[in-house]
Parts: structure tokens; sequence; C-alpha cells
């Protein structure tokens, strides 16, 4: 089954401890991307990969690492959380014309930090 | 830059009753609309999409919209709605090729009554 799968779903930390969002896609996608909702904004995008190796800043980058060594794998990293990073996160991807194309979402991480 | 305003927070509605979700955008570039839905503790998947061509747009579940480039807006339609489409739904919008962002409108709470 095609989909994009993210662990955990659900995490409570405390601030500044260090932390992992994994995201995993299994449709061979070049574009992935880590948005976070919050109440009454929406969704904003965090950082995005057009491919391998290739990540850049999306709206609300400050606080979030990303890498991608393999096509598959975008994890989002946390090195040291904050209260105001406390809401719903998630990735998604889609093939390389992604202004075109539907992007595929993953089921979603909540995250609390306090 | 491209933006995209949803105006409705919420929208309740009774079961077998039409419904129109409002989206109106703006951008400087040829564009792309989308429409995605939320159900409870998922993630986001496509409704419908605007590439080009006909400006009325078919999706699934019933769900129609109309790209109107004078008014700049791309509203949704379902002529009956059901309990199960109680949901949240975001109107999107993309086209920068620069970026491959899509812009995501602050959504829709559709809650369908008995």
């Amino acid at each position: 089954e095609a989909q994009v799968t993210q662990n955990p779903r659900y995490l409570i930390t405390v601030t500044g401890k260090k932390l992992t969002v994994t995201c995993s896609q299994n449709m061979n996608h070049e574009y992935m991307s880590w948005y976070r909702q919050d109440p009454g904004l929406g969704l904003r995008q965090i950082y995005y990969s057009m491919n391998v190796e290739v990540t850049d800043k999306g709206d609300v980058p400050e606080g979030y690492k990303v890498s991608r060594k393999e096509k598959r794998n975008f994890p989002l990293i946390l090195e040291s959380p904050s209260p105001n990073q406390t809401s719903l996160y998630f990735c998604a991807s889609s093939p390389p014309l992604a202004v075109r194309d539907e992007q595929f979402f993953g089921p979603g991480t909540r995250l609390t930090v306090l | 830059a491209q933006s995209v305003t949803q105006l409705d927070s919420q929208v309740p509605v009774f079961e077998e009753a039409p419904v129109e979700l409002r989206c109106n955008y703006s951008s400087s570039v040829s564009v792309y609309l989308f429409w995605y839905v939320q159900y409870p503790n998922q993630g986001l998947q496509l409704l419908l999409k605007y590439l080009s061509g006909s400006t009325l747009v078919k999706g699934i579940n019933g769900f129609e919209a109309e790209f109107n480039k004078s008014q700049t807006s791309f509203h949704l339609r379902k002529p009956s709605v059901h309990i199960s489409d109680t949901a949240e739904y975001f109107c999107a919008v993309s086209g920068d090729v620069n970026t491959d962002k899509l812009i995501f409108g602050t959504g829709t709470r559709l809650q369908v009554f008995p």
C-alpha cells in the first residue's frame, strides 16, 4: 500500500530534550516536506526537500533541522524543543512536479513540549 | 507572493442540505488550486484540484469546485451533505515553480448535524 508513515504518533517531552520524528514514504517520491498545524493558522511549511541531499527552509524553520540522506526518509529533528513547538506535525511527499501534483500526507505526530 | 483566504472558520449544516465552503486566493503567477480534507485524527487527503481547462472540477465524495479567475475564488460545493462529511477542509494554492510551495488556508471546519 502506498503510504507515508510517521513515528511516533504521539509524543510528550520536556523542554530541551532532543527528539526526532521519523517520516518514510514508499512511493519513490522526490519531494518531501514537513508542516506544522496549529489552530487558526492552518498548515505552515517547516522544511522541504526536492531530492536526496537537497533541503531548504519553509516558512517556519526556526528550531528545527532536517536531513535527506535517502530518498524514502526525511526525519525532523528538534535539537532543543520548547513549549512553542507543541503542535501537530505532518510529513508529506509528492512526485517532482510538486506544484501540480497531489501531496500525500502522513497520519500526523502530536507533540507536546512541557 | 501567493496567499489563500478561507473566510469561514466553521460551517454548521444539517444533513442532506447543500453546502459551500469559500476560498479566495491571491497570486501574481498562474495558479494551481487544491482542496484537501482532514477527517478527525487523520492526515490530509486530496479532494480535488484545478490545473487548467474546465473551470468546474469534480472530486471525490460528490464534491465539486469552480475556479473563477475574475473573482480569484475556488469555492467548494456539495449539493447534499452526509454526517460522514464532518471534517476540516483546507484550500491550497501553488504555482511558483521556484519554490514548489503549497500555500494552505487556515481551514474550515464543516460540522454536519442529523
